[in-house]
């Protein structure tokens, strides 16, 4: 079954101790992103990744990393997670980036919860 | 840069009734136009999409015509269901390389 698989679903971690979030697609899909979905503003992205080690900042990339080793995988890093980097973080990945048949496949999600 | 405004939500309504969700852009260029869905304690999902000017997208009932003339893609469905209760999202990107950009999602409840 075509998937992107994003882990931990929920996440609870204190200020300052540094946590990754993996996401895996199994669709040999070259284009991957992170976005994060806060009330009232939708979703922004945060990092996008075009081909393996292609990788480059969205709207808020501000106190994250990421790195795209393999085709598959596109972990997110928070080095050191602050409250305000609570929220709901989603891992997509595109085929035909920019074409006609691009669509986006969204995982399900991973809540953080920063304290 | 490029962007998506939508209307407020969330939006009530009973089964069966009309529904209309305002959807409009600013973009350079010709951006193709979206809309995802995003059910309960799920990821977001294509529901239809749009690549050029007058296309109409359609699925599961809903429907939605790029204007070019008036920036807008609004969603319509004719008669909703309790199913459809959901947050919707309108997006573009413009097919140059810029990224998907989302609009802020508008929340539909739908009433038996």
């Amino acid at each position: 079954e075509a998937q992107v698989t994003q882990n931990p679903r929920y996440l609870i971690t204190v200020t300052g101790k540094k946590l990754t979030v993996t996401c895996s697609q199994n669709m040999n899909h070259e284009y991957m992103s992170w976005y994060r979905q806060d009330p009232g503003l939708g979703l922004r992205q945060i990092y996008y990744s075009m081909n393996v080690e292609v990788t480059d900042k969205g709207d808020v990339p501000e106190g994250y990393k990421v790195s795209r080793k393999e085709k598959r995988n596109f972990p997110l890093i928070l080095e050191s997670p602050s409250p305000n980097q609570t929220s709901l973080y989603f891992c997509a990945s595109s085929a035909d980036r920019g074409g006609i048949n691009e669509k986006l496949f969204f995982g399900s999600g991973t809540q953080l919860s920063v304290l | 840069g490029n962007s998506v405004t939508q209307m407020e939500g969330p939006v009530t309504l009973s089964e069966e009734a009309f529904l209309t969700i305002n959807c409009t852009y600013t973009a350079t260029g010709y951006p193709s136009l979206f809309w995802y869905v995003q059910y309960p304690g799920e990821g977001l999902q294509l529901l239809l999409k749009a690549t050029k000017a007058d296309d109409k997208g359609s699925n599961k009932g809903f429907e939605a015509t790029y204007r070019k003339e008036t920036t807008s893609f609004h969603l319509e469905k004719g008669s909703v269901q309790v199913s459809d209760s959901a947050v919707y999202f309108c997006a573009l990107t413009d097919n140059y390389g810029q990224n998907f950009v989302f609009g802020p999602g508008t929340r539909l409840s739908v009433l038996p």
